[in-house]
């Protein structure tokens, strides 16, 4: 099946630095692809919806100037967490869409802010 | 937003027994897929019903869609410890077209 990746898998920051994870489709272009942050224990909650070459669209309460999202090509999508502080600890999880509709995970990120 | 609930929140089976998880959603669908998680992992995709399909197998999964009901069912027949994961039903709702709402789950146990 189609692989995303996705970069660092863990990554540990202090308050008020900024990270950014890397989502890669490997071996199908994906003109979208869409970001997701769980928490212990809950469901997938859809952050954004990143389209290749504009500007992403991001959900409710979810704030675009802190969420940085850049859809460079159509194999790559980034998410910057800016000014992380410690509630922005998560597992963030990217998605891919393939053309025939079916979405394909990355094994997430696992975010701690200290 | 979540798009509906799954039902059962967990399920915990003897090996070798069936599952059945069970989702329902609010509103029309371009299609509905199952997904698994283990801890701590990302998702992997099962299947992918579309809103004209009413059944589909794959290998020892089964799923049900009945769109008038707006609910589908994910039976695993003959349960393996490896199928120990959450589950999740997610949708593509055909007013938001690209993006998928998940339900909250179901984390389920097969027990050796």
């Amino acid at each position: 099946g189609a692989v995303v990746s996705q970069h660092p898998s863990r990554v540990i920051c202090k308050s008020g630095t900024s990270v950014k994870i890397e989502c890669r489709s490997l071996d199908f272009q994906a003109t979208t692809m869409f970001w997701y942050r769980q928490f212990p224990k809950q469901s997938l909650m859809l952050m954004a919806t990143s389209n290749e070459g504009s500007k992403a669209t991001y959900e409710q309460g979810v704030e675009k100037d802190k969420f940085l999202i850049n859809h460079a090509s159509l194999t790559l999508s980034t998410l910057t967490v800016t000014s992380a502080h410690p509630e922005d600890s998560s597992f963030y999880i990217c998605s891919a869409r393939s053309q025939s509709y079916e979405q394909y995970f990355g094994p997430g990120t696992r975010l701690t802010v200290t | 937003s979540q798009q509906g609930e799954e039902d059962p929140q967990a399920l915990s089976i003897q090996e070798g027994e069936n599952a059945t998880m069970n989702c329902s959603y609010k509103t029309s669908i371009n299609n509905l897929q199952w997904y698994r998680q283990n801890s701590g992992r990302g998702l992997v995709h099962l299947i992918l019903i579309r809103s004209n399909e009413r059944e589909k197998h794959s290998g020892r999964l089964r799923v049900t869609l009945d769109t008038s009901k707006k609910s589908s069912s994910l039976l695993i027949t003959a349960s393996r410890a490896a199928d120990t994961a959450s589950y999740f039903c997610a949708t593509d709702d055909r007013q938001g077209a690209q993006k998928l709402v998940f339900g909250q789950g179901t984390r389920l146990t097969i027990n050796p």
